[in-house]
């Protein structure tokens, strides 16, 4: 049974501390997401890649968030330093043509 | 700005009842639109999409779209408890690019 896996599923940190969240696709997916979920927000991309290069980062704040594929069966996004806004959670989702399958999430927590 | 729309709920239909959840979008270039189901702590798992005006039927669930008036919308027939969830709508322009979401419609299936 395929799916995506993320790493860790919860994290409570501290505003300043950097968080790094990873992210395995599917096995054979070639396009990956980073989406962001809040209340107020809703689902928002982040950023994505296709065959581990990077596609669009238009969605993150650029001096604090990085992603990055470092191989086709990892994916990451760090955060550095994070910020009580950064409270979210962050699925990540994978896709080869149609459609697009969402990992379980990390629920991340910046005191 | 790229922008679909969902009313946010809850509703509210009883067990056995046709529950209706529609969806409009801003962008013409949208091709495909996707229903995703999201229970209370979990990620989004897709149910369906559509690219072709008309309806699509998936065992209960039927996508509805018309794209000259840029609205989407999901049937679901013989409603359970267990539908109850929040519904999010999508829509993408081409190929496995980002999805934009609307912000869910929460529904409530009551016994």
């Amino acid at each position: 049974d395929a799916r995506v896996t993320q790493t860790p599923r919860d994290k409570v940190t501290e505003m300043g501390q950097e968080v790094t969240m990873r992210c395995q696709p599917i096995l054979g997916h070639n396009t990956v997401f980073w989406y962001r979920q809040t209340m107020m927000q809703g689902l928002e991309l982040l950023a994505y890649f296709r065959n581990r290069a990077p596609l669009d980062d238009s969605g993150m704040p650029k001096d604090r968030f990085s992603a990055e594929m470092p191989d086709a069966t990892l994916a990451t996004l760090k955060i550095q330093p994070s910020e009580p806004r950064d409270s979210a959670v962050y699925f990540c989702a994978s896709g080869l043509e149609e459609t697009q399958y969402f990992g379980p999430g990390t629920r991340l927590l910046v005191l | 700005q790229k922008e679909v729309e969902q009313n946010s709920g809850p509703l509210s239909v009883p067990e056995g009842a046709i529950a209706s959840l529609n969806c409009t979008y801003s962008d013409r270039g949208s091709q495909s639109f996707f229903w995703y189901r999201q229970y209370s702590g979990k990620s989004p798992e897709l149910i369906m999409f559509i690219y072709s005006n008309g309806d699509k039927e998936d065992g209960r669930f039927t996508a509805q779209l018309n794209k000259a008036s840029q609205y989407v919308s999901l049937l679901i027939r013989d409603s359970q408890p267990s539908d109850s969830a929040t519904y999010l709508c999508a829509s993408r322009n081409s190929g496995n690019t980002p999805l934009v979401f609307g912000k869910g419609t929460r529904l409530s299936v009551i016994a």
